[in-house]
């Protein structure tokens, strides 16, 4: 079965800061690997993608992730953090085998970016 | 600016009284999801529209039921509210490329906060 894991609740990180949400992922064949950020009261935004092809993945706002085959993760990195960044995060993976596009979330991050 | 956009953002309803979320997008993708999202935990889905072909996720209780007129449009019905019904109900979308892979990102709507008395 197909599962995704944020083995954080929470992320503390002072503004400026490098920043880490962690992801860990579970499919059979090949992964397809997003992340989003949701805001109090708003809908999700995608942030980024991995579908094949580089490992290191730029997307909105400045983040990136790394997808590592090996380690079966997808973590959410940002060189420097921001308060405005302080949200819910959700790693989400869907199946290659997939033919509906459900996406299986993980059960999110907070991420709280202090001044 | 092409969105999805959903009405209204709050609703109140009250205990077994009917009520209907819609959901509308202008990104002419022919993939629309209704998820549901309580508390801060991650949006469960409850069913999806490829085109007109209903996909309904196995758990989805009875008393959800949707609809899709045409390609913009799409309905969530909630035939009897229950008090564990409240939540943040999220419409989605995305587009499905020829190759007939869910390689697309989806596009989210702000949400409609239902809350049941």
């Amino acid at each position: 079965a197909q599962s995704v894991a944020q083995p954080e609740d929470q992320v503390n990180v002072a503004e400026g800061n490098p920043l880490t949400v962690k992801c860990t992922y579970s499919v059979s064949g090949n992964p397809y690997l997003f992340w989003y950020v949701q805001y109090p009261n708003r809908g999700l935004q995608f942030l980024l993608k991995y579908i094949t092809g580089d490992n290191l993945v730029k997307g909105s706002y400045g983040f990136e992730a790394e997808f590592n085959k090996s380690q079966t993760s997808f973590h959410l990195k940002k060189p420097s953090a921001l308060v405005s960044d302080s949200a819910l995060y959700f790693c989400a993976v869907r199946g290659e085998s997939g033919n509906t596009g459900k996406l299986i979330f993980g059960q999110g991050t907070t991420l709280q970016v202090k001044p | 600016d092409a969105m999805v956009i959903q009405n209204p953002r709050y609703q109140v309803t009250q205990f077994g009284k009917p009520v209907t979320l819609s959901c509308s997008q202008t990104l002419n993708h022919n993939v629309m999801y209704w998820y549901q999202q309580k508390s801060s935990q991650a949006p469960k889905l409850l069913f999806h529209y490829y085109d007109k072909d209903f996909n309904n996720e196995a758990d989805t209780p009875d008393n959800f039921q949707s609809r899709r007129p045409n390609t913009s449009f799409c309905f969530l019905d909630i035939r009897s509210p229950g008090l564990g019904d409240a939540a943040m109900y999220l419409c989605a979308t995305a587009a499905r490329g020829s190759d007939r892979l869910f390689n697309y990102e989806q596009y989210f709507g702000p949400g409609t906060r239902l809350t049941v008395t």
